[in-house]
């Protein structure tokens, strides 16, 4: 099976700017999370999407949001972009059933807001 | 509420010796713990979760970790390190299956190994 894939893996954006982050799980899996990843805060859950439902949401500010559409793709959006959003956005999905409790993580996005 | 603590941000060994990366957690309900994995540029990898099941756990590439309830501890630990086991550690915990994608993590260990 492929792994989860994540797309574009770097990006350069400016300041006030708007950026759409894409993810695409592993075949069969229904839950999508996403994590902002910085050296100064570490891993940082942002939200979490199960059959097109936000599920879970992590402190963010509502400049951050998701979806997920029906064949579990996920893309996040990042709007009014500031410095302090550079960092690796990760994103990672969950199969069902046994193993449910499990992540496995695409390579991540780099952003860079300049 | 739960929360993650890893002792020491950086771990050094010499090839061949122990690996012990330590992992403290705090949880309101019993916890899955998990270690992960993240090579440079890449995203993490699981290594190896606690369930409530066994509480010695192994995982891939020989590493294994002991859950220990009374010491709120799940370290990992690698008998003899390899030059390849050069990555950056993480420890998660995770209020139970339902909520796996809403992982906590800890700030990670950095490991050198040394020739």
């Amino acid at each position: 099976k492929a792994g989860v894939t994540q797309t574009p893996r770097y990006l350069i954006k400016t300041r006030g700017q708007q950026v759409t982050l894409s993810c695409s799980p592993i075949s069969g899996h229904r839950s999508v999370s996403w994590y902002q990843q910085t050296p100064g805060q570490g891993l940082q859950f942002l939200f979490e999407y199960f059959s097109e439902t936000q599920r879970n949401k992590g402190n963010f500010p509502g400049r951050f949001s998701g979806r997920q559409f029906s064949n579990s793709r996920s893309e996040m959006n990042v709007s009014t972009l500031e410095l302090g959003d550079s960092a690796l956005y990760l994103c990672a999905s969950s199969p069902p059933g046994q193993g449910r409790d499990e992540q496995y993580f695409g390579p991540g996005t780099r952003l860079t807001v300049t | 509420a739960q929360s993650v603590t890893q002792l020491g941000s950086h771990v050094s060994v010499s090839e061949g010796a122990l690996v012990l990366l330590r992992c403290n957690y705090s949880s309101s309900v019993p916890p899955y713990l998990f270690w992960y994995v993240q090579y440079p540029n890449q995203g993490l990898q699981l290594l190896l979760k606690y369930t409530s099941a066994a509480t010695l756990v192994k995982g891939i590439n020989g590493f294994e970790a002991e859950f220990k309830k009374s010491e709120t501890s799940f370290h990992l630990t690698k008998p003899s390190a390899h030059m390849s086991d050069a990555a950056e550690y993480f420890c998660a915990v995770t209020p139970g299956v339902i909520n796996a994608g809403k992982s906590t993590f800890g700030d990670g260990t950095t490991l050198t190994v040394k020739p």
